[in-house]
């Protein structure tokens, strides 16, 4: 597919477990973003990627929280020892360089940490 | 700082009513876009419309129209003749307009149910 595709859809972890949530952006989009939807809350920015490397990490509410972007292209959010805190909507977006209003989101991943 | 502000949280209306979704945003900046996006129960965001603030013209999709003004730095949303599947949450947000990296802040999102 051309979309911004996310796995896995839903994930469900225990307290104090680790999690990895992958993003595959559109092919060519250089920039890549992760994004926190909390339940009932609009959208919290987490990192934003220029190829590999990560000019704003700013949005990272946490030293539990950590991304990579390898090959300019699938990007990993990890989140060690999660928190019930941490539930949430994860959401990645891409975009062309310069181009980084016009966001294209993939379907998110929900997690939820029991 | 930016900050974009959706001041309705949740608005219900009765199908092929008209409504109108409203933004207000904040910034220093003299040039900068303007967004909206629809988050249909699925999940996944769509971009709707982007603005340029250099251009105050409304604009007219199909039953979607964006009203932009700047005196009031406001950039609402319309959707005429409402249909059920127009039930979504609808984000308006705000960036810069420059060149390489542009951060783009969200508002909380207004929560559309459009009734049968």
């Amino acid at each position: 597919g051309a979309g911004v595709s996310q796995s896995p859809s839903n994930k469900v972890t225990e307290k104090g477990k680790d999690v990895e949530l992958r993003c595959d952006p559109i092919s060519g989009h250089t920039a890549l973003y992760w994004y926190r939807q909390s339940l009932g809350q609009g959208l919290e920015f987490l990192i934003y990627f220029q190829g590999n490397s990560a000019p704003d990490k700013s949005g990272l509410p946490s030293d539990r929280f950590s991304a990579e972007r390898t090959g300019g292209s699938v990007s990993t959010l990890t989140i060690q020892r999660t928190q019930q805190e941490d539930s949430a909507v994860y959401l990645c977006a891409s975009s062309l360089e310069g181009q980084s209003g016009w966001q294209y989101f993939g379907p998110g991943t929900r997690l939820t940490v029991t | 700082a930016q900050k974009v502000t959706q001041a309705q949280t949740e608005i219900s209306v009765v199908e092929k009513e008209d409504v109108t979704l409203d933004c207000v945003y904040e910034t220093r900046d003299t040039t900068y876009y303007l967004f909206w996006y629809k988050q249909p129960p699925s999940g996944e965001l769509v971009f709707l419309i982007r603005r340029n603030s250099f251009d105050e013209q409304n604009e007219i999709s199909g039953r979607y129209s964006w009203n932009f003004q700047k005196s009031t730095s406001s950039f609402n949303f319309t959707i005429t003749a409402s249909q059920v599947v127009d039930s979504a949450v609808y984000f308006c947000a705000l960036s810069e307009a420059r060149r390489g990296y542009q951060k783009v802040t969200f508002g909380i999102g207004t929560k559309l149910q459009v009734i049968p």
